[in-house]
């Protein structure tokens, strides 16, 4: 079985700050890594994920992210955020061919003028 | 294409009442999920399917019961509702094969209050 550690549960930042979201999991066989944003009131939406090749994932809304294997990490980073960032983002992890997730805690990220 | 959709977005029920959470998906997904969402918890799933007439439990079942008749379809049904269902109820579906990149697409969810 895999597990996910979301290790802040709320990050305040400024506004055109840079802001890192940390992502740690635990899983014995090879994974698919997932980070969703959920904006107040609403459903989850997809900000980019990991299945293969460059560890390095770009996704909307000028999100990135790194896998990284050895540290079993897939972090989430954004240069510059705006004020429409407020929101709160779940890092989830499938097992490879597999079709359920198992989301973290959920980090709340406030972003402030 | 409307994506997946919840009825209804808000419900207060008693102790011991029944409902049922509808979920809608015109995507043609195979997959199927009820997760519930609480403060500081993440999403936990509750039941899943993997297609019309199979279903599976999750994490935490216990309490909750859903069918499958068709691939549109995938209501939740709460029998005797408790307090501790109280929460946010999400549905979500995803395509079948795993080159899809098994992501999954949410609904609004569906805010639950037991008293």
């Amino acid at each position: 079985a895999q597990s996910v550690t979301q290790l802040d549960s709320q990050v305040p930042v400024f506004e055109e700050a840079p802001v890192e979201l940390r992502c740690n999991y635990s899983s014995s066989v090879s994974v698919y890594l997932f980070w969703y944003v959920q904006y107040p009131n609403q459903g989850l939406q997809l900000l980019l994920k990991y299945l293969s090749g460059s560890t390095l994932v770009k996704g909307i809304n000028g999100f990135e992210a790194e896998f990284n294997k050895s540290q079993t990490s897939f972090h989430l980073r954004k240069p510059s955020v705006h004020i429409s960032d407020t929101a709160e983002y779940f890092c989830a992890v499938s097992r490879a061919a597999g079709n359920k997730l198992t989301f973290g805690g959920g980090t709340r990220v406030l972003v402030k003028p | 294409n409307a994506g997946v959709t919840q009825t209804p977005k808000f419900r207060i029920l008693k102790i011991g009442q029944s409902m049922t959470l509808q979920c809608t998906q015109d995507m043609n997904h195979n997959y199927m999920y009820w997760y519930r969402q609480d403060p500081g918890m993440g999403l936990k799933l509750i039941y899943y399917s993997v297609g019309a007439g199979i279903t599976d439990k999750g994490e935490v079942p216990n309490g909750y019961n859903v069918s499958r008749s068709t691939t549109e379809d995938f209501p939740l049904r709460l029998e005797l509702a408790a307090p501790s269902q109280t929460s946010v109820y999400f549905c979500a579906s995803s395509p079948l094969a795993a080159v899809d990149g098994l992501e999954q697409f949410f609904g609004p969810g569906t805010r639950l209050t037991v008293l």
